[in-house]
């Protein structure tokens, strides 16, 4: 089946720093992946799509200046959270999507990276 | 948007007992998943079950598009089917959106 990874799984940072958290599809080209945020006991949320080698689509009340998104091959996509400050702290999951040949959408996600910022 | 709503919200089992979740959604779509999402929350991707019926071992799915629902089914459930069970729907490649889940407790 595809492979999603990311990295690190787990990380703290202080408040002001930079973090960047970079999600892989291991086994297949992704022409689309996804970055979400869960908070504990609730659904994922859709933070942004991203396609290779174009900008980022963020949903309504995302930040694009604090949650920097490069998708930069079909392989790759990175998340970068800006001057992170505690109420960024949370599980970040990525996804990644194929073409959508044969009509075919299915989604593959990462572990997740656990964010907390002290 | 689309709505999607799962239920029960919680559920109880014995080891062994069989359940089923349901996912109603509120418009039409093409891509249909149902996710594991184990206590370390990494999601494992169950069924990708836009129509039709699909069985995996003791697991099951069937989604009846026109009536616009699909459901789980976990037959012999063990504890290690503990975790939070989430349907997402989808249309022609737009965002997943995922209901707010099932949360399944299996006892031993």
């Amino acid at each position: 089946g595809a492979v999603v990874s990311q990295h690190p799984s787990w990380v703290i940072c202080k408040s002001g720093t930079s973090v960047k958290i970079e999600c892989r599809s291991l086994d297949f080209q992704a022409t689309t992946m996804f970055w979400y945020r869960q908070f504990p006991k609730q659904s994922l949320m859709l933070m942004a799509t991203s396609n290779e080698g174009s900008k980022a689509t963020y949903e309504q009340g995302v930040e694009k200046d604090k949650f920097l998104i490069n998708h930069a091959s079909l392989t790759l996509s990175t998340l970068t959270v800006t001057s992170a400050h505690p109420e960024d702290s949370s599980f970040y999951i990525c996804s990644a999507r194929t073409s959508g040949r044969a009509r075919v959408y299915e989604q593959y996600f990462g572990p997740g990276t656990r964010l907390t910022v002290t | 948007g689309i709505q999607v709503e799962q239920s029960p919200p919680d559920l109880i089992l014995q080891e062994g007992a069989n359940s089923t979740l349901r996912c109603n959604f509120s418009d039409s779509v093409n891509n249909l998943q149902w996710f594991h999402q184990n206590p370390w929350g990494q999601l494992i991707n169950l069924f990708y079950i836009p129509s039709g019926t699909k069985q995996n071992g003791r697991l099951s799915a069937t989604t009846v598009a026109t009536e616009r629902y699909s459901l789980l089914y976990i037959s012999s459930s063990q504890t290690t089917d503990s975790g939070v069970y989430f349907c997402a729907v989808s249309l022609y490649g737009n965002k997943l959106v995922f209901g707010a889940g099932t949360i399944l407790r299996v006892k031993s």
